[in-house]
């Protein structure tokens, strides 16, 4: 079985610029993640998203991230414009509906310079 | 809501020895407590979790422990070998998962 798929794996870009992360989750996987990792901390949870509805973006600094799971399998993460302290690990997981365990795609590291 | 605090933030052990890591957490409502195991420049991998129904579990040389009362949780690696040099995350989760800050594990040969 395929795990959680992310891409692109690095992203280097300019401040202002705009990026775009995409994830495709387990097959079968209603529950999807996003999760952003500062270097040394543990993962942060941005959004989350059961099929195609988003149930808890409360984490999601709204004025530049947006997110979308328009057909509630891959997803989209976008950042714009992009600012220095975006540079982290963005991380995509996902689960069975109704299931605690999480499994977690290799994320994208994204360098803001 | 839920804070959970890891501690060491870094541990070294000889090979053969045992590694404990522990971890608290705040919201008396959180039932569920993975570990995450994750390699440099690698995805967090699963390695063992625990339900609040449950005081105890064991995996070969993986166990976790967990105190409802006193709200913690704790990994415990016996007869470490190099290949456990990783970070480890601890997580506890109510409606979403919060995760500890990790703890640095490096088995020397």
């Amino acid at each position: 079985e395929a795990g959680v798929v992310q891409s692109p794996r690095y992203k280097i870009i300019e401040k202002k610029q705009p990026v775009a992360f995409w994830c495709n989750p387990i097959s079968g996987h209603n529950t999807l993640y996003w999760y952003l990792q500062n270097l040394g901390q543990g993962p942060e949870l941005l959004i989350r998203y059961e099929n195609e509805e988003a149930v808890d973006d409360s984490q999601l600094p709204k004025d530049r991230f947006s997110a979308e799971r328009l057909k509630g399998v891959d997803s989209t993460l976008k950042i714009q414009p992009a600012e220095l302290g975006d540079s982290a690990v963005y991380l995509c997981a996902s689960s069975l509906h109704g299931t605690d365990t999480q499994y977690f795609g290799p994320g994208t590291r994204l360098t803001v310079l | 809501g839920e804070n959970v605090e890891q501690h060491p933030s870094t541990l070294s052990v000889q090979e053969g020895d045992s590694a404990v890591i522990k971890c608290t957490y705040s919201d008396s409502a959180s039932n569920y407590f993975p570990w995450y195991k994750q390699e440099l420049g690698k995805r967090p991998q699963l390695i063992i979790d625990i339900r609040s129904n449950v005081g105890e579990k064991k995996d070969q040389r993986i166990a976790v422990t967990l105190n409802k009362t006193a709200k913690h949780f704790s990994l415990h690696i016996t007869e470490t070998q190099p290949e456990d040099s990783a970070v480890y995350f601890c997580a506890a989760k109510n409606n979403d998962m919060r995760f500890g800050a990790g703890t640095r594990l490096t088995v020397k040969p």
